[in-house]
């Protein structure tokens, strides 16, 4: 089966301009997450989604960042302005049901956002 | 809150010998552990989880896990490591919040395999 894919690969922007990140989950996946990666450390929950709700944003910083999953499927990750400190590796994983805590997350490649 | 510790940033072992990458943890209730290894430019690949049972989990790629209740401990293991095994190896734990699970990364260990 396809993975789970992100887009774009690499992102370099000048601070204060918006940016944005797409993930397309693996077929029949419907928990969806967004995981920020900085250098040198583990991967960090931003949010959490069963099919199109958001259960999970607490550590999302939502004075600048915002997420959609409008159908269930595919995400949008928003940051907009993009700070210094936004620089680092997004991730994107999903899983096939919420229901079970045992299912391991797969994860796409990642954008690498450079922030100027 | 439930986390997990990888006190050693890089490690170090000659191919064909064997490794270990060292992971710790702290859990309120039982503990989900899992490992995840992560190639250059590439997201993190699932290598083995533990939920019950056999304290040894065997994983992808030969790899295996020791899950140690008295230690808290979930060290990696391969018996004779390869060139190719050379990535960033992380360990999560299964953590339990008012809003459902998620898991819960250490900072990663670095696996160096020489010829």
């Amino acid at each position: 089966e396809a993975g789970v894919v992100q887009s774009p690969r690499y992102k370099i922007i000048e601070k204060k301009q918006p940016v944005a990140f797409w993930c397309n989950p693996i077929s029949g996946h419907n928990t969806l997450y967004w995981y920020r990666q900085n250098l040198g450390q583990g991967p960090e929950l931003l949010i959490r989604y069963e099919n199109e709700e958001a259960v999970d944003d607490s550590q999302l910083p939502k004075d600048r960042f915002s997420a959609e999953r409008l159908k269930g499927v595919d995400s949008t990750l928003k940051i907009q302005p993009a700070e210094l400190g936004d620089s680092a590796v997004y991730l994107c994983a999903s899983t096939r049901t919420s229901g079970s805590i045992y299912n391991e997350q797969f994860f796409g490649p990642g954008t690498r956002l450079t922030v100027l | 809150a439930q986390s997990v510790a990888q006190p050693e940033d890089q490690v170090n072992v000659a191919e064909g010998n064997p490794l270990t990458v060292k992971c710790t943890y702290s859990v309120s209730g039982n503990p989900y552990l899992f490992w995840y290894v992560q190639y250059p430019n590439r997201g993190l690949q699932f290598l083995l989880k533990y939920i019950t049972g056999d304290n040894l989990v065997k994983g992808s790629y030969g790899f295996e896990a020791e899950f140690n209740k008295s230690q808290t401990s979930f060290h990696l293991k391969k018996p004779s490591a390869l060139v190719s095994d050379s990535a960033l190896y992380f360990c999560a734990v299964r953590a339990y919040s008012n809003s459902g699970y998620a898991l819960n990364f250490g900072k990663g260990t670095s696996l160096l395999v020489t010829p």
